[in-house]
């Protein structure tokens, strides 16, 4: 079964030092895996996207993720926090597509970031 | 810039209701989905199309309907609305391929 976890419900960091976001996944064949934000009572908003390539991946607002094929890993990072960084995070993976029915993401439960001045 | 529109932010309706939600995009999408989040549940998909007149049902599909009649409208139907369905819907497109979602803003659903 295709699924992704997070491990952590929150992460506290404080500004100015780097953050760290976990996302491990499970999905038959390559996975495409994606970052999304959402802050207080508004959709969620794309941060970058792994297809193929290069494993470092960079995003909006400074944020880039790391793809670790061999530990099924898709963490989220950021060398210095923001205190307007504060939202949930959620991952997501879109794996095996049934052709000609599109292809759905399969979501995370979403990490609360806060980040305190 | 490209959109995903929800027509209402915020809505409150009676028990028993039948409750309309719509969702345009206007980026020739060919993928809409719905999805209602929960604190502590993450996001759970209610229903998917892929193509006009097309549906799917998602993981919790029971007490909703959808439409649709138009590609780029996607609308989530509450036949007759509980308490239980009081929360936070999101509407979102993507193309067919390795693309991601669009979202839209959400709308928050009292059911009273």
């Amino acid at each position: 079964a295709q699924s992704v976890a997070q491990p952590e419900d929150q992460v506290n960091v404080a500004e100015g030092n780097p953050l760290t976001v976990k996302c491990t996944y499970s999905v038959s064949g390559n996975p495409y895996l994606f970052w999304y934000v959402q802050y207080p009572n508004r959709g969620l908003q794309f941060l970058l996207k792994y297809i193929t390539g290069d494993n470092l991946v960079k995003g909006s607002y400074g944020f880039e993720a790391e793809f670790n094929k061999s530990q099924t890993s898709f963490h989220l990072k950021k060398p210095s926090a923001l205190v307007s960084d504060s939202a949930l995070y959620f991952c997501a993976v879109r794996g095996f597509m049934i052709y000609n029915q599109g292809g759905k993401l399969i979501f995370g439960q979403g990490t609360e970031l806060s980040v305190k001045p | 810039d490209v959109k995903v529109t929800q027509s209402s932010r915020y809505l409150v309706k009676r028990t028993g209701e039948k409750v309309f939600l719509e969702c345009v995009q206007d980026m020739d999408h060919e993928n809409m989905f719905w999805y209602r989040q929960d604190p502590g549940l993450g996001l759970r998909l209610i229903y998917f199309s892929y193509d006009v007149k097309m549906k799917e049902k998602g993981d919790i599909p029971e007490g909703y309907s959808v439409s649709r009649e138009k590609k780029e409208r996607f609308s989530l139907i509450l036949e007759s609305a509980s308490t239980n369905q009081t929360s936070m819907y999101l509407c979102a497109s993507s193309f067919r391929g390795r693309s991601g979602y669009t979202f839209g803003s959400g709308t928050r659903l009292t059911v009273v």
